[in-house]
């Protein structure tokens, strides 16, 4: 199985700054990532597919890059609504394996 | 509008079994993947099954795997996850979602709000 590791576990900003998140793969999965975000008590959310690609809806203040095993999620101008946990998801192959989580907190 | 509702959490004795279900409307679900994610309390998200266009492949997580059935009856627009003998670590809270693809990418968009299952004595 693939393994997705993030860093950091958690993180604290505050309104307007900018972040980046990063996930490693264990092995090669050229740009089968995606990310999600998701809020206490809710379903996730679909921010970024195929490692780059925004979806529908979403606020271009996110961004995602990488390719082959490092990618990064950035967030620019922080709002208070992006306050949440961020998940990796790589699709390339199965099982779908996630990141353990980013949980972004309000410094 | 594009809706995933699960429904059928509840508790169950360890041992047990329970089926949740999964409505689909605004889409066609007899033209999607399908698939399950669940999520233990204050923990990330697990995996668990997906099931292909007319059932033709059909995928376990290692840890549910000769336990847990996925199925999808297309007529009622509907997904299915039967889960038995069931254990205190299989307590979560259960996601149905539709896979999405472009190319030979694919993503869960959308998810359903999700079940509760809680495995306890």
């Amino acid at each position: 199985d693939i393994q997705m590791t993030q860093s950091p576990s958690s993180l604290s900003a505050s309104v307007g700054d900018r972040v980046t998140i990063t996930c490693r793969a264990s092995q090669s999965i050229s740009g089968y990532l995606n990310w999600y975000q998701q809020k206490p008590g809710k379903a996730p959310k679909l921010l970024i597919y195929a490692a780059s690609s925004l979806q529908s809806g979403v606020p271009s203040r996110f961004s995602g890059s990488g390719s082959g095993t490092d990618f990064t999620l950035s967030i620019s101008g922080l709002q208070p609504e992006d306050f949440a946990t961020y998940y990796c998801q790589q699709s390339h192959s199965s099982p779908r394996t996630f990141g353990q989580g980013t949980k972004l907190e309000i410094k | 509008e594009v809706q995933l509702v699960e429904s059928g959490g509840g508790l169950v004795k360890p041992g047990g079994s329970l089926r949740i279900s999964c409505a689909a409307s605004g889409f066609t679900l007899s033209t999607y993947k399908m698939t399950w994610v669940r999520q233990a309390p204050g923990k990330g998200l697990e995996w668990v099954s997906s099931i292909s266009i007319s059932t033709t492949y059909i995928y376990y997580a290692k840890s549910v795997k000769g336990r847990f059935t996925i199925s999808r009856d297309d007529a009622k627009n509907s997904l299915y996850l039967q889960m038995n003998s069931l254990r205190v670590e299989d307590t979560a809270v259960y996601y149905c979602a539709r896979m999405t693809a472009r190319g030979p990418h694919n993503w869960f968009d959308p998810w359903g709000q999700g079940t509760l299952v809680t495995v306890s004595s």
